[in-house]
């Protein structure tokens, strides 16, 4: 089992509708979540960080945590094709300095 | 603004050759890190260093050196390069403590030959 799995893509949604990326982690101990945004050929950028169980939103974006489910989901309101990118789970332990990336959810937002 | 740049953003090197790679953040983050990414493989951590001159091999080390002399740069050495090392490599920086991101850079490709 990978350390940080991602729903395998690639997920189609319509322009307006409501896109939700999920991912999973297997060590408990994970203490910080994030997600990132990468477009073709560029390099990841931070779209949401989170540390506490619950949602936290951020404009279209919404961040849900369950530590006990061990999951962590993005949510983005309003799909705009400029949406249209792979999104990475990243993991953070509350012990070291290192981060453990899933693999990436390719999202495509059809006008 | 966090700004973490690389030397280069596309590199084309021979088979043998030695190759560096250099890494600069500029808001003097204790950690630094290099990556590389190819599709469907996603983002695979080679080496990273979480003080000045001391560094710990992530995943994938083999073929890579690494060098960190001023907190504030972060060099990749390839000794000795080789077809399958080409890829697109990503360096990213962080403070310490749990609740910090990582910064990326623009990334450098690099083509060996």
């Amino acid at each position: 089992q990978k350390e940080v799995e991602q729903n395998s893509g690639p997920l189609s949604v319509p322009e307006g509708a409501i896109a939700s990326l999920n991912c999973t982690y297997s060590d408990r101990v994970s203490q910080s979540f994030f997600w990132y945004r990468q477009y073709s050929g560029k390099s990841p950028e931070l779209i949401m960080s989170i540390y506490s169980n619950g949602d936290k939103e951020d404009g279209r974006f919404t961040a849900q945590l369950n530590k006990a489910s061990q999951y962590v989901s993005l949510l983005i309101r309003d799909s705009q094709p400029s949406d249209s990118a792979t999104y990475l789970c990243a993991v953070k332990k509350n012990y070291g300095q290192n981060f453990v990336f899933g693999p990436g959810t390719r999202l495509s937002v059809l006008p | 603004d966090v700004k973490v740049t690389q030397s280069s953003r596309y590199l084309v090197k021979r088979t043998g050759e030695k190759v560096f790679l250099e890494c600069v953040q500029d808001m003097d983050h204790e950690n630094m890190f290099w990556y590389r990414q190819d599709p469907g493989l996603g983002l695979r951590l080679i080496y990273f260093s979480y003080d000045v001159k001391m560094k710990e091999k992530g995943d994938i080390p083999e073929g890579y050196s690494v060098s960190r002399e001023k907190k504030e740069r972060f060099s990749l050495i390839l000794e000795s390069a080789s077809t399958n090392q080409t890829s697109m490599y990503l360096c990213a920086s962080s403070l310490g403590g749990v609740e910090n991101e990582q910064f990326f850079g623009p990334g450098t490709r690099l083509t060996v030959l």
